[in-house]
Protein backbone atom coordinates (compact mmCIF):
# COMPACT_ATOMS: atom_id res chain seq x y z
CA UNK A 1 0.00 0.00 0.00
CA UNK A 2 0.95 3.53 -0.19
CA UNK A 3 3.27 4.65 2.42
CA UNK A 4 3.77 8.31 3.88
CA UNK A 5 6.83 8.88 5.86
CA UNK A 6 7.67 12.00 8.59
CA UNK A 7 10.71 13.25 9.75
CA UNK A 8 11.32 14.00 12.48
CA UNK A 9 9.05 11.35 14.94
CA UNK A 10 9.84 13.57 17.74
CA UNK A 11 11.67 17.22 17.82
CA UNK A 12 12.25 19.52 20.68
CA UNK A 13 13.22 23.08 20.24
CA UNK A 14 13.70 25.63 22.52
CA UNK A 15 11.50 29.11 22.55
CA UNK A 16 12.48 31.27 19.00
CA UNK A 17 13.83 28.44 17.19
CA UNK A 18 12.34 27.25 13.95
CA UNK A 19 11.67 23.65 13.09
CA UNK A 20 11.68 21.79 9.34
CA UNK A 21 9.19 18.66 9.16
CA UNK A 22 9.45 16.94 6.35
CA UNK A 23 6.50 14.73 4.78
CA UNK A 24 7.09 11.90 2.35
CA UNK A 25 5.15 9.72 -0.35
CA UNK A 26 7.47 7.09 -0.56
CA UNK A 27 6.13 4.76 -3.49
CA UNK A 28 3.46 7.07 -4.99
CA UNK A 29 3.75 10.44 -7.00
CA UNK A 30 1.50 12.72 -4.67
CA UNK A 31 -0.22 15.87 -6.03
CA UNK A 32 -1.43 17.30 -3.01
CA UNK A 33 -0.55 16.99 0.57
CA UNK A 34 -2.10 17.98 3.81
CA UNK A 35 -0.69 19.23 6.95
CA UNK A 36 -2.54 18.88 10.14
CA UNK A 37 -2.76 19.57 13.75
CA UNK A 38 -3.38 17.21 16.32
CA UNK A 39 -3.98 18.33 20.38
CA UNK A 40 -3.91 16.27 22.84
CA UNK A 41 -7.31 13.89 23.05
CA UNK A 42 -8.96 16.39 19.76
CA UNK A 43 -9.38 15.56 16.21
CA UNK A 44 -7.26 16.60 13.40
CA UNK A 45 -7.54 19.92 12.49
CA UNK A 46 -6.41 20.78 8.55
CA UNK A 47 -3.62 23.55 8.80
CA UNK A 48 -3.36 24.03 4.93
CA UNK A 49 -3.22 21.91 1.57
CA UNK A 50 -0.43 22.21 -0.49
CA UNK A 51 0.03 21.51 -4.28
CA UNK A 52 3.18 20.57 -5.99
CA UNK A 53 4.78 22.96 -7.81
CA UNK A 54 1.94 25.98 -6.04
CA UNK A 55 1.62 27.93 -3.27
CA UNK A 56 -0.09 26.39 -0.25
CA UNK A 57 -4.18 26.85 0.69
CA UNK A 58 -4.10 27.87 4.43
CA UNK A 59 -7.09 27.15 6.24
CA UNK A 60 -8.91 30.12 8.06
CA UNK A 61 -6.81 30.94 11.51
CA UNK A 62 -3.68 29.26 10.24
CA UNK A 63 -0.95 31.90 9.91
CA UNK A 64 0.99 31.49 6.79
CA UNK A 65 3.65 33.14 8.15
CA UNK A 66 4.37 31.44 11.31
CA UNK A 67 3.85 27.79 9.29
CA UNK A 68 5.53 27.56 6.15
CA UNK A 69 4.79 24.92 3.77
CA UNK A 70 7.03 24.09 0.78
CA UNK A 71 5.95 21.53 -1.77
CA UNK A 72 8.73 20.89 -3.89
CA UNK A 73 8.43 17.68 -5.97
CA UNK A 74 5.68 15.72 -5.97
CA UNK A 75 6.53 13.50 -3.68
CA UNK A 76 8.22 15.94 -0.70
CA UNK A 77 6.65 18.63 0.98
CA UNK A 78 8.20 20.45 4.22
CA UNK A 79 6.08 22.71 7.08
CA UNK A 80 8.65 24.79 8.75
CA UNK A 81 7.36 26.10 12.01
CA UNK A 82 9.25 29.60 12.51
CA UNK A 83 10.04 31.42 15.83
CA UNK A 84 7.99 28.44 17.66
CA UNK A 85 6.55 29.30 20.92
CA UNK A 86 5.20 26.59 23.53
CA UNK A 87 1.76 26.83 21.89
CA UNK A 88 2.90 25.08 19.28
CA UNK A 89 4.09 22.03 20.97
CA UNK A 90 1.51 19.96 18.99
CA UNK A 91 1.60 16.31 17.15
CA UNK A 92 1.70 17.31 13.45
CA UNK A 93 0.38 14.85 11.02
CA UNK A 94 0.52 14.82 7.18
CA UNK A 95 -0.78 13.15 4.17
CA UNK A 96 -0.93 12.71 0.66
CA UNK A 97 -3.32 12.50 -2.47
CA UNK A 98 -1.93 9.75 -4.93
CA UNK A 99 -1.63 11.40 -8.49
CA UNK A 100 -2.58 8.53 -10.58
CA UNK A 101 -6.40 7.18 -10.62
CA UNK A 102 -7.96 10.26 -9.17
CA UNK A 103 -8.80 8.70 -6.19
CA UNK A 104 -10.36 10.53 -3.07
CA UNK A 105 -8.37 8.26 -0.59
CA UNK A 106 -5.38 10.54 1.71
CA UNK A 107 -2.63 8.58 3.05
CA UNK A 108 -1.54 9.50 6.66
CA UNK A 109 2.18 9.51 7.82
CA UNK A 110 2.82 8.32 11.52
CA UNK A 111 2.81 12.55 12.90
CA UNK A 112 5.53 14.34 14.32
CA UNK A 113 5.97 15.21 18.28
CA UNK A 114 6.82 18.40 18.48
CA UNK A 115 7.66 20.15 21.87
CA UNK A 116 8.50 23.77 22.33
CA UNK A 117 10.66 24.65 26.11
CA UNK B 1 -21.36 23.29 5.71
CA UNK B 2 -19.99 19.39 6.14
CA UNK B 3 -20.03 17.82 9.19
CA UNK B 4 -18.99 14.62 11.20
CA UNK B 5 -20.23 13.77 14.60
CA UNK B 6 -19.07 11.07 16.80
CA UNK B 7 -21.60 11.46 19.43
CA UNK B 8 -19.81 9.19 21.89
CA UNK B 9 -16.60 10.68 23.39
CA UNK B 10 -15.46 7.58 25.61
CA UNK B 11 -16.59 3.82 25.34
CA UNK B 12 -15.61 1.04 27.35
CA UNK B 13 -16.27 -2.64 26.43
CA UNK B 14 -15.48 -6.35 27.70
CA UNK B 15 -12.71 -8.21 25.58
CA UNK B 16 -14.68 -10.32 23.31
CA UNK B 17 -17.79 -8.09 23.59
CA UNK B 18 -19.31 -6.78 20.52
CA UNK B 19 -18.60 -3.08 19.40
CA UNK B 20 -20.46 0.07 17.76
CA UNK B 21 -19.27 3.51 17.54
CA UNK B 22 -21.48 6.10 16.05
CA UNK B 23 -20.94 8.41 13.23
CA UNK B 24 -23.38 10.81 11.44
CA UNK B 25 -22.26 13.21 8.85
CA UNK B 26 -24.11 16.26 7.32
CA UNK B 27 -23.52 16.90 3.41
CA UNK B 28 -26.35 17.54 1.03
CA UNK B 29 -24.81 14.56 -1.32
CA UNK B 30 -23.77 11.15 -0.55
CA UNK B 31 -19.92 11.50 0.75
CA UNK B 32 -17.19 9.69 0.31
CA UNK B 33 -16.51 7.89 4.30
CA UNK B 34 -14.18 6.81 6.21
CA UNK B 35 -12.93 4.59 9.43
CA UNK B 36 -9.49 5.80 10.61
CA UNK B 37 -7.91 4.39 13.90
CA UNK B 38 -5.22 6.13 15.95
CA UNK B 39 -2.89 3.91 18.50
CA UNK B 40 -1.31 6.89 20.99
CA UNK B 41 1.61 8.59 19.40
CA UNK B 42 0.46 7.34 16.23
CA UNK B 43 -0.27 8.44 12.84
CA UNK B 44 -3.98 7.33 11.25
CA UNK B 45 -4.37 3.57 9.79
CA UNK B 46 -7.33 3.47 7.33
CA UNK B 47 -9.95 0.67 8.64
CA UNK B 48 -12.44 1.03 5.49
CA UNK B 49 -14.14 3.04 3.05
CA UNK B 50 -17.19 3.32 1.51
CA UNK B 51 -17.25 5.26 -1.76
CA UNK B 52 -20.18 3.40 -3.15
CA UNK B 53 -22.24 0.52 -3.83
CA UNK B 54 -22.56 -2.40 -1.29
CA UNK B 55 -23.71 -0.20 2.11
CA UNK B 56 -22.15 -2.86 4.22
CA UNK B 57 -18.41 -2.57 4.06
CA UNK B 58 -15.43 -4.93 5.44
CA UNK B 59 -12.24 -3.52 6.76
CA UNK B 60 -9.20 -4.74 8.41
CA UNK B 61 -8.54 -6.47 12.11
CA UNK B 62 -12.25 -7.24 11.39
CA UNK B 63 -14.41 -4.55 11.67
CA UNK B 64 -17.11 -3.67 9.26
CA UNK B 65 -19.31 -0.45 8.88
CA UNK B 66 -23.03 -0.01 7.21
CA UNK B 67 -23.60 3.05 5.27
CA UNK B 68 -27.74 4.66 6.09
CA UNK B 69 -28.56 6.97 4.05
CA UNK B 70 -31.37 7.68 5.56
CA UNK B 71 -29.79 7.95 9.06
CA UNK B 72 -27.00 9.73 7.52
CA UNK B 73 -25.22 7.22 9.41
CA UNK B 74 -21.92 5.02 8.84
CA UNK B 75 -20.98 2.94 11.56
CA UNK B 76 -18.79 0.72 13.09
CA UNK B 77 -18.88 -2.56 14.23
CA UNK B 78 -16.86 -5.71 15.19
CA UNK B 79 -18.42 -8.43 16.82
CA UNK B 80 -16.04 -9.49 19.31
CA UNK B 81 -13.47 -6.72 20.61
CA UNK B 82 -9.76 -7.44 21.01
CA UNK B 83 -7.49 -5.85 23.74
CA UNK B 84 -5.74 -4.49 20.93
CA UNK B 85 -8.23 -2.52 19.44
CA UNK B 86 -7.77 0.16 22.45
CA UNK B 87 -7.35 2.67 20.48
CA UNK B 88 -8.89 6.50 19.24
CA UNK B 89 -11.05 6.50 16.46
CA UNK B 90 -12.25 9.09 13.85
CA UNK B 91 -14.96 8.89 11.32
CA UNK B 92 -13.81 11.26 8.17
CA UNK B 93 -15.74 12.48 5.02
CA UNK B 94 -14.98 13.84 2.06
CA UNK B 95 -16.90 15.56 -0.22
CA UNK B 96 -16.83 16.55 -4.16
CA UNK B 97 -16.06 20.21 -3.52
CA UNK B 98 -12.82 19.78 -5.31
CA UNK B 99 -10.80 20.68 -2.44
CA UNK B 100 -10.30 17.31 -1.48
CA UNK B 101 -10.62 18.09 2.07
CA UNK B 102 -10.88 15.43 4.63
CA UNK B 103 -13.59 16.35 7.64
CA UNK B 104 -13.06 14.54 11.32
CA UNK B 105 -15.13 13.72 13.64
CA UNK B 106 -13.86 14.43 17.61
CA UNK B 107 -12.93 11.18 17.77
CA UNK B 108 -14.25 8.17 20.33
CA UNK B 109 -11.73 6.61 22.15
CA UNK B 110 -12.00 2.62 23.11
CA UNK B 111 -11.18 1.27 26.53
CA UNK B 112 -11.16 -2.67 26.48
CA UNK B 113 -11.22 -4.25 29.84
CA UNK B 114 -9.57 -7.47 30.32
Amino acid sequence: GAVVSQHPSRVICKSGTSVKIECRSLDFQATTMFWYRQFPKKSLMLMATSNEGSKATYEQGVEKDKFLINHASLTLSTLTVTSAHPEDSSFYICSARALAGGGNEQFFGPGTRLTVL
Amino acid sequence: AQSVTQPDIHITVSEGASLELRCNYSYGATPYLFWYVQSPGQGLQLLLKYFSGDTLVQGIKGFEAEFKRSQSSFNLRKPSVHWSDAAEYFCAVWGPSGTYKYIFGTGTRLKVLA
